[in-house]
């Protein structure tokens, strides 16, 4: 069935260090994938999404890849600042009209002043 | 302008008793979509109604049921609670509809325990 991968579940990294986080959908048909910043006690936070005709888009500090023959895309956050402190989710979905997203595990995202 | 709201932000019942929870989509947005996150794991869908109309169900027992009202905001019900049903559950709202799945802005959730 739909499954969505995401690794890893947990990523420590120096203020002023890059973090990358990847995801590994599995249904072929996938056409739009949004990534989610969720902070303690919010609901999850559009930050940047992409659709299967784009291979890159980036927005100021944070940018995502989409590779479909590999059925994988990453998020990449540059100088991570201690505010980017969170869990980050990928999601994925196919062109239907259920509204449907396949979200991914999450990831704990600890930036270190 | 106000986002997605959804009351109550806690609540806490007993196993067997029933639940509704209310979701009111960010102005002009007419889809509603329904996720239920367990603490430690990503949300799972439930529903998604669209100008009043179910377009899609998770893979959710018939205890969950839901609807959306003229206005678009929309009720999500939980009946016979287990103590599995313990979790978030967070409404989202977008503009599209149809085939377009995008652009979803998620409410803060609601807090369910069950004891």
């Amino acid at each position: 069935g739909e499954n969505v991968e995401q690794h890893p579940s947990t990523l420590s990294v120096q203020e002023g260090d890059s973090a990358v986080i990847k995801c590994t959908y599995s249904d072929s048909a996938s056409n739009y994938f949004p990534w989610y910043k969720q902070e303690l006690g919010k609901g999850p936070q559009l930050i940047i999404d992409i659709r299967s005709n784009v291979g890159e888009k980036k927005d100021q500090r944070i940018a995502v890849t989409l590779n479909k023959t590999a059925k994988h895309f990453s998020l990449h956050i540059t100088e991570t600042q201690p505010e980017d402190s969170a869990v980050y989710f990928c999601a994925a979905s196919t062109p239907s009209n259920t509204g449907k997203l396949i979200f991914g595990q999450g990831t704990t995202l600890q930036v270190k002043p | 302008d106000a986002g997605v709201t959804q009351s109550p932000t806690h609540l806490i019942k007993t196993r067997g008793q029933h639940v509704t929870l209310r979701c009111s989509p960010i102005s002009g947005h007419k889809s509603v979509s329904w996720y239920q996150q367990v603490l430690g794991q990503g949300p799972q869908f439930i529903f998604q109604y669209y100008e009043k109309e179910e377009r899609g169900r998770g893979n959710f027992p018939d205890r969950f049921s839901a609807r959306q009202f003229p206005n678009y905001s929309s009720e999500l019900n939980v009946n016979a609670l287990l103590l599995g049903d313990s979790a978030l559950y967070l409404c989202a709202s977008s503009s599209a509809g149809g085939t377009f799945n995008y652009g979803y802005t998620f409410g803060s959730g609601t807090r369910l325990t069950v004891v």
